[in-house]
């Protein structure tokens, strides 16, 4: 049974550029959740999603985020117009409900913008 | 809003003591939940253990455990005979299940260290 799937490992992007991370649940979960983690820090939750529903954005930048979870396919967080303070890595996490109190991570990815 | 307070940035162990990583919690929520994470070098997130709060015996994994102080709101993590295995980065994280949302809100970490 694959864990959560992330891709890209790795990602540069150049200010201005558009970035697209992308998340695949583990089989038979529903609910995906993105963190962000600067550098020395923890993780810090941005939204969680269920399939075609943002049920909670509250940790999202207001401006060039976005987020969303199709009814087929990953689920895509997207930062338009990258600065250099969005380099981070990007963690998902699944659920196979919201009750279940466990989330299973991916192995993130490492954003650097130059 | 709920806190979660590692007050230890770094801390090191000799291979083969204990050593205990303290985090702290703020809520007025009675029912929620517990963890340690690791984090290695590899950056992969690995759930180290677990503590429901309305159970007031202590979680065990093999050589990692917990002091579940719910008055007190404390949770350390006790990690008995130290491998050099278990260097990395710790959070503690807590999730409360009543407020729909379900996030996990983590402290700041404790790289430990663990010396030959």
């Amino acid at each position: 049974n694959a864990g959560v799937m992330q891709n890209p490992r790795h990602l540069v992007r150049r200010r201005g550029q558009e970035a697209r991370l992308r998340c695949s649940p583990m089989k038979g979960h529903s609910h995906v959740y993105w963190y962000r983690q600067l550098p020395e820090e923890g993780l810090k939750f941005m939204v969680y999603l269920q399939k075609e529903n943002i049920i909670d954005e509250s940790g999202m930048p207001k401006e060039r985020f976005s987020a969303e979870f199709p009814k087929e396919g990953p689920s895509i967080l997207r930062i338009q117009q990258v600065v250099r303070g969005d380099s981070a890595a990007y963690f998902c996490a699944s659920s196979s409900s919201g009750g279940a109190y466990e989330q299973y991570f991916g192995p993130g990815t490492r954003l650097t913008v130059t | 809003a709920q806190t979660v307070t590692q007050s230890q940035p770094e801390m090191s162990v000799q291979e083969a003591e204990t050593v205990t990583l303290s985090c702290t919690y703020d809520t007025s929520e009675s029912n929620y939940y517990l963890f340690w994470y690791k984090q290695p070098p590899s950056r992969q997130m690995i759930l180290v253990i677990r503590q429901e709060a309305y159970k007031q015996q202590n979680a065990t994994e093999n050589r990692f455990s917990v002091n579940f102080q719910k008055a007190a709101k404390s949770f350390s993590l006790k990690i008995s005979d130290s491998q050099l295995g278990d260097t990395a980065m710790y959070f503690c994280a807590f999730m409360n299940p009543t407020s729909g949302t379900y996030k996990y809100i983590f402290g700041t970490g404790t790289r430990l260290k663990v010396l030959a």
